[in-house]
C-alpha cells in the first residue's frame, strides 16, 4: 500500500526557515517523481515544486530561490527546504506522487495528510 | 499562463441528484485532464486522471468527459459522501500543474 506522511510543519516568524519530510512507504521516491503542493487556509491548491526521476527539478515562480526539494533514498523521503518564509507561506503542505507522462499527461495518484506550516510574528 | 476556471463555485444539491461540474481551460494545452475530490481536513484524493478514467476504487456514479478547453465531471447520484469540494487540474508547459480554483459540492 501506497503511504505519504509529511512531517515538519509548525509556527515559524517571518524570516525563518523549515525543513518539511515526506516518508513514503509501499514505492521507491527515487522510481518516480514526487511533487509539493500546498494549500493556504481556505483556499484552493497551488503547486509549489518538483522533483522528477532524472532529478530535474521545478519551482513555482513565486518561490524559486527560497525553497529546495530534495530527496533521500536511503530514507526513502522527499524534503522541502524552506528558507526566508513569509506570511504567505502560510499552508498546508502536501507531498504527492505524480504520474508525469512526456510532459502531456500528469496526474497526483498519492497525497500525504499534509502538515501545516504557520509564518506569523 | 493556463488558467483553469472551474464553474459554479458552489452547487447546493440533494443526495440522490446529479451534478455536473465544469473546468474550463484558458486555451486548449492538452486532452488530458484530473479531477480530484477534498474533504475538509483531508488531503485531495484522485477521482479521474486522462479526462475519463476513474482512479483504483473510485465508483462509477463518478465519471468524466471533455476535449480541448472544455471538460465536466458527473456525479451521476450524489451519496452523503460525496458533498465536498472538487478540482481540476491539466499538465501544462509552464506552471506545469496548475489547479482550477474548487467547487464545492454542498447539501
Amino acid at each position: 500500500e501506497v503511504q505519504l506522511v509529511e512531517s515538519g510543519g509548525g509556527l515559524i516568524q517571518p524570516g525563518g526557515s523549515l525543513r518539511l519530510s515526506c516518508a513514503a512507504s509501499g514505492f521507491i521516491v527515487n522510481s518516480i517523481s514526487m511533487s509539493w503542493v500546498r494549500q493556504a487556509p481556505g483556499k484552493g491548491l497551488e503547486w509549489v515544486s518538483v522533483i522528477h526521476i532524472d532529478d530535474t527539478i521545478f519551482y513555482a515562480d513565486s518561490l524559486r530561490g527560497r525553497f529546495t526539494i530534495s530527496r533521500d533514498s536511503s530514507k526513502n523521503t522527499l524534503y522541502l527546504q524552506m528558507n526566508n518564509l513569509k506570511v504567505d507561506d502560510t499552508a498546508v503542505y502536501f507531498c504527492a506522487r505524480l504520474q508525469d507522462y512526456s510532459g502531456v499527461r500528469a496526474w497526483f495518484d498519492s497525497w500525504g495528510q499534509g502538515t501545516l506550516v504557520t509564518v506569523s510574528s | 499562463e493556463l488558467v483553469l476556471t472551474q464553474s459554479p463555485a458552489t452547487l447546493s444539491l440533494s443526495p440522490g441528484e446529479r451534478a455536473t461540474l465544469s473546468c474550463r481551460a484558458s486555451q486548449s494545452v492538452s486532452n488530458y485532464l484530473a479531477w480530484y475530490q477534498q474533504k475538509p481536513g483531508q488531503a485531495p484524493r484522485l477521482l479521474i486522471y486522462d479526462v475519463s478514467n476513474r482512479a483504483t476504487g473510485i465508483p462509477a456514479r463518478f465519471s468524466g468527459s471533455g476535449s480541448g478547453t472544455d471538460f465536466t465531471l458527473t456525479i451521476s447520484s450524489l451519496e452523503p459522501e460525496d458533498f465536498a469540494v472538487y478540482y481540476c487540474q491539466q499538465r501544462n508547459s509552464w506552471p506545469p500543474y496548475p489547479f482550477g480554483q474548487g467547487t464545492k459540492v454542498e447539501i
